[in-house]
């Protein structure tokens, strides 16, 4: 069965350092997201990506984040400069119609120190 | 602006019994309803949804949902739980037009022997 795959599963860094979180979508999916999950918290949008395009961005995604999808597979998250409060689990998300259901990947935990 | 509750933090059950997970939205417009679960330290998995048509939904492992319209409601339930249900249940609604999720805050189910 296809699935999202994300790698690191769990990436450690330094306040202010860049990090790029990594995720390999199902191969026919058109729809990519990110979402993030702060420890106790619930699940919150970060942004989607269609036809090689932001079409929606919460208030969260602020400058310091960027999306891309550099080749036919990947697609990876940026954080620019992470700051404590970035610590997280960040899902990476995709489905092949907007309206349908969306496939979660397992999750990049991300400790900013 | 769209909001999703579920109210019940915590359900404790016993093994065998019955359980309903309450989820209520708030949206003028149509929506997408999904319910997702997530295993401890795993990403999140499609549990059932609801794009359009019966308002009864059956989903994996037993669990089926009512989507009704004029309580603004999508209640998750299973007549007999099993140890291994014992997760994180979210329900997540998009409204229509636009793809992100919009999750609740999850209701930790643990079922009891």
């Amino acid at each position: 069965e296809p699935e999202v795959t994300q790698t690191p599963s769990h990436q450690v860094t330094q306040m202010g350092q860049e990090v790029i979180l990594r995720c390999v979508p199902i191969s026919n999916h058109l729809y990519f997201y990110w979402y993030r999950q702060i420890l106790g918290q619930k699940v919150e949008f970060l942004v989607s990506f269609y036809n090689n395009e932001i079409s929606e961005k919460s208030e969260i995604f602020d400058d310091q984040f960027s999306v891309e999808r550099p080749d036919g597979s990947n697609f990876t998250l940026k954080i620019r400069s992470t700051k404590l409060e970035d610590s997280a689990m960040y899902f990476c998300a995709s489905s092949d119609r907007g309206f349908n259901e969306q496939f979660f990947g397992p999750g990049t935990r991300l400790t900013v120190l | 602006a769209q909001s999703v509750t579920q109210l019940d933090s915590q359900v404790p059950v016993f093994e065998e019994a019955p359980v309903e997970l309450r989820c209520n939205y708030s949206s003028s417009v149509s929506v997408y309803l999904f319910w997702y679960v997530q295993y401890p330290n795993q990403g999140l998995q499609l549990l059932l949804k609801y794009l359009s048509g019966s308002t009864l939904v059956k989903g994996i492992n037993g669990f089926e949902a009512e989507f009704n319209k004029s309580q603004t409601s999508f209640h998750l339930r299973k007549p007999s739980v099993h140890i291994s249900d014992t997760a994180e249940y979210f329900c997540a609604v998009a409204r229509s037009g636009t793809y992100k999720y919009i999750f609740g805050t999850g209701t930790r189910l643990k079922v009891l022997a």
